[in-house]
Formats: C-alpha cells, structure tokens, sequence
C-alpha cells in the first residue's frame, strides 16, 4: 500500500512550457484534492473531486486543469507556465469518516513535486 | 483577514516545556477541523482532528472553542523530534473546501 504518490519530485520549467503532474492513490479514495504551497505560506486548494468524472475548482485554480478519469489518478495540468506558478505541489486523497453524526474528511497528502519555473 | 489565521512563530522551548497553539477561523460555517504537522521540506501529516468535545492522543491535546472560533493544540513534555510546522485546518461544505492556515513553527532545544 504505497498511499499517494506523485511524479516528478522536481522540475525545471521555462516560461510558457506546459507539463502534468502525476497523482496516483491506492486506497480506493474518492475525494481528491490539488494544493499548492509558497515559501513561508498555508496549502491553497487549487482543484478538488469527489469521484471519477467530477471535479471543481478550489481557491487559485487560474492556469491549471484537471481530470478524473479513474478513482486512482488526478493528474493536474500546467499550460503556459508562469513565473508565479513556482511552488510545491501537494496531491491528497480522502475518504468520509463519519463520528457521531459529524463528518470528518482526514486527508492523506503525496511526498509534492517542486516546480520551478523560469 | 485570513479564514484561518495562526501565529506563525516561531516558539522556541527547551525539552520538557509544555507550549499552547491557537488558531482562529473566521467562517463560523466550518464544519471540521484538523491540527497537520508538516516537517521542513515535507508533506503534511495528519497529527489529530478536533472535535467539539475536545481530544487527547498521548502527550497532545486539541481544543474547539466555537463560540469564541478558535482551536488550540497543546504539547506537553515536548520533545526534540516535535520540532516542526504546525498547521490548522478548517474544512466546509462536507470536507471539499479546506483552508490551511500558513502555520506555527515550533523549535524544541535540548
């Protein structure tokens, strides 16, 4: 059981470039999510989905898209790489738990990929 | 102002000191919260949720206060391994929007 895992760990990107980072999860989770982190900052959301063929945009989903094709991958798309694209990207999965008539959503993040791009 | 919002530190505290965390959050529609720790260079990692009733897991204890919107984490006894970057988390609307706050750091000296 690998948990979350993501593809490429770093990359160097050139103004204007596009790339896809990988996300894969092996716990059957339905929800998903996309986060992005600057130095010194919180985890902003940037897409989210709640099962295959479902998905929604979360706080800075400007310049990237998603999809969900099978419950295991959500891959997130860079097009046109921007400067202020340079993050760490976190990928994360969830399942419901629900405890005494609240819902809670535990998320499980992946290792990141760094992006640079310059 | 941020929906989250924490002090971001950093505490410095020799091993053994007991340090308090607390984090405010602005939607009172929040419907759960989690305190993550997040090593440098690291992903996150779930280290408890908070519930109304409060919550305790060995040395650990987090606190919801609704009325007031806050939540708070307390570390006895620390240790030098809980040297970190903690983070609070609120999540709305059944768990899909979730906002992080930008995080406490903690060094703990020997």
């Amino acid at each position: 059981n690998a948990g979350v895992t993501q593809t490429p760990k770093f990359r160097i990107l050139k103004i204007g470039q596009s790339m896809t980072l990988q996300c894969t999860q092996d716990m059957n989770h339905n929800y998903m999510y996309w986060y992005r982190q600057d130095p010194g900052m919180g985890l902003k959301l940037i897409y989210y989905s709640v099962g295959a063929g479902i998905t929604d945009k979360g706080e800075v989903p400007n310049g990237y898209n998603v999809s969900r094709s099978t419950t295991e991958d959500f891959p997130l798309r860079l097009e046109l790489a921007a400067p202020s694209q340079t993050s760490v990207y976190f990928c994360a999965s969830s399942y419901r738990d629900s405890r005494g008539g609240v819902s809670s959503y535990e998320q499980y993040f992946g290792p990141g990929t760094r992006l640079t791009v310059t | 102002r941020k929906e989250v919002e924490q002090d971001p530190g950093p505490f410095n505290v020799p091993e053994g000191a007991t340090v308090a965390f607390n984090c405010t959050y602005s939607n009172s529609a929040s419907q759960s919260f989690f305190w993550y720790r997040q090593d440098c260079r690291k992903e996150p990692k779930l280290l408890m949720s908070v519930y109304s009733s409060g919550n305790e897991d060995g040395r650990f204890t987090a606190q919801l206060n609704r009325a007031s919107q806050y939540i708070s984490l307390l570390i006895r006894d620390s240790k030098l391994s809980d040297s970190a970057t903690y983070l609070c988390v609120a999540l709305y609307t059944g768990g899909f929007k979730t906002i992080f706050g930008a995080g406490t750091r903690l060094f703990v000296k020997a």
